[in-house]
């Protein structure tokens, strides 16, 4: 049974940096294939699509925010990492990461989510 | 960069009624298209796969169709679980972008 779970800070000021963490089961990330990927959604809005890290260190990043990202894995503790530097109120959201399918990038399991707010 | 449309944005309807969602991408592929329902509070959940392959516990009533550049949804009968957003997503190429979702509310 795979599951994932997000954890990391509620509240971030700004200019600080973000760091949430994917702690992951039912799967291995050295696995061909595999990939876990960020995905968030700010309050009463649409999902975007951050970034993914394959089970081969390959890492893909969202272009409108590739300057401030870094997705990392610990693949001994089933972690993925990932970092937004520089934070902004528009960063707030609920941060998921999500499975990758080893055969194409759609999610078939997500975490359930962990709301990161902005503010000073 | 692929933009995906959805429309309607929001779509009223009774339970029992039909439902089609549609999804446009800005550029033609073939079936590297995904749908997710999502209810308030809850993540995402992976619908259909493949533009047209239901994915492990997804109820018959959903279908889904489409290659190129237009996907449908369809819901034969709405059951009250249904009513929720749906985004698609595209996975033919970088970003992976999401559509901005189609409301299905309660008539």
């Amino acid at each position: 049974q795979i599951t994932l779970k997000e954890s990391g800070p509620t509240l971030v000021e700004p200019t600080q940096t973000l760091t949430l963490t994917c702690s992951f089961s039912g799967f291995s990330l050295t696995t061909a294939g595999v990939g876990v990927g960020w995905i968030r959604q700010p309050p009463g809005k649409a999902l975007e699509w951050v970034a993914l890290i394959y089970w081969d260190d390959d890492k893909r990043y969202s272009p409108s925010l590739k300057n401030r990202l870094s997705i990392t894995k610990d693949t001994s503790r089933n972690l993925v990492i990932l970092t937004v530097t520089n934070v902004d109120p528009m960063d707030t959201a609920t941060y998921y990461c999500g499975h990758r399918n080893p055969w194409d990038s759609y999610y078939d399991h997500w975490g359930q989510g962990t709301l990161v707010t902005v503010s000073s | 960069e692929i933009v995906m449309t959805q429309s309607p944005a929001t779509l009223s309807l009774s339970p029992g009624e039909r439902a089609t969602l549609s999804c446009r991408a800005s550029q033609s592929f073939s079936d590297n298209l995904a749908w997710y329902q999502q209810k308030p509070g809850q993540a995402p959940r992976l619908l259909i796969y493949a533009a047209s392959t239901r994915a492990t516990g997804t109820p018959a009533r959903f279908s889904g169709s489409g290659s190129g550049t237009e996907f449908t949804l369809t819901i034969s009968s709405l059951q009250s679980e249904d009513f929720a957003v749906y985004y698609c997503q595209q996975y033919y190429n970088w970003p992976l972008n999401f559509g901005p979702g189609t409301r299905i509310d309660i008539k």
